[in-house]
């Protein structure tokens, strides 16, 4: 099993542009999340996924927009990047059934700057 | 709203030390608490508490919740430098299986 897997690793972006980070999981899970993490700030969820079809926003949705068309894709979309989204977003997943919360596995994150 | 905060924020020590990380949660329908450690990219599973008093352990490394003080801790023994990453705690809110974070202990550990 590759686990979580992101694409792209590092990428730079000019104010204004967007970009897709893509998320792919192959555990068969039924929850995703998108995270961003700032320096020192911990992790901040953006989305998350109860499965396919069906997604919520977290904490700091702002300027993102997602889709979960299957059970092993969450792509994050950003619409006119801006600096303030220059942050490292990580991608996970966790099984989920019956009420029983189950630990989150995560993908190794992409690195944004936006300048 | 649901909160994680975590002390201290950074740590150094030498090797061989033992370090106590310290978690306090206020979170709605508290479920459990998880621990996980990030070297340079991902974070990682450590460990996941529900039930307090309860000791879990791999290595040198054991955790422990008190649902009586909303808190927990996690103790590594022995360190050494590849223990050096920062250690998040973090727990799901109510009615939902999103996690709250805590900004993390940065621990350095030095020969």
């Amino acid at each position: 099993n590759a686990g979580v897997t992101q694409t792209p690793k590092f990428r730079i972006l000019k104010i204004g542009q967007s970009m897709t980070l893509q998320c792919t999981q192959d555990m068969n899970h039924n929850y995703m999340y998108w995270y961003r993490q700032d320096p020192g700030m911990g992790l901040k969820l953006i989305y998350y996924s109860v499965g396919a079809g069906i997604t919520d926003k977290g904490e700091v949705p702002n300027g993102y927009n997602v889709s979960r068309s299957t059970t092993e894709d969450f792509p994050l979309r950003l619409e006119l990047a801006a600096p303030s989204q220059t942050s490292v977003y990580f991608c996970a997943s966790s099984y989920s059934a019956g009420g029983y919360y189950n630990e989150q596995f995560f993908g190794p994150g992409t690195r944004l700057t936006v300048l | 709203e649901d909160k994680v905060v975590q002390s201290p924020l950074s740590l150094v020590v030498h090797e061989g030390d033992t370090v106590t990380l310290n978690c306090s949660y206020e979170v709605t329908n508290f479920r459990s608490l998880l621990w996980y450690k990030q070297e340079k990219k991902a974070p990682t599973f450590l460990f996941m508490l529900t039930s307090s008093g309860i000791e879990k352990k791999s290595g040198r490394l054991s955790s422990i919740l008190d649902k009586k003080e909303l808190s927990s801790i996690l103790n590594i023994t022995a360190t050494q430098t590849g223990d050096s990453a920062i250690y998040l705690c973090a727990a799901p809110g109510a009615g939902s299986y999103q996690l709250t974070f805590g900004k993390g202990t940065k621990l350095s550990v030095i020969p």
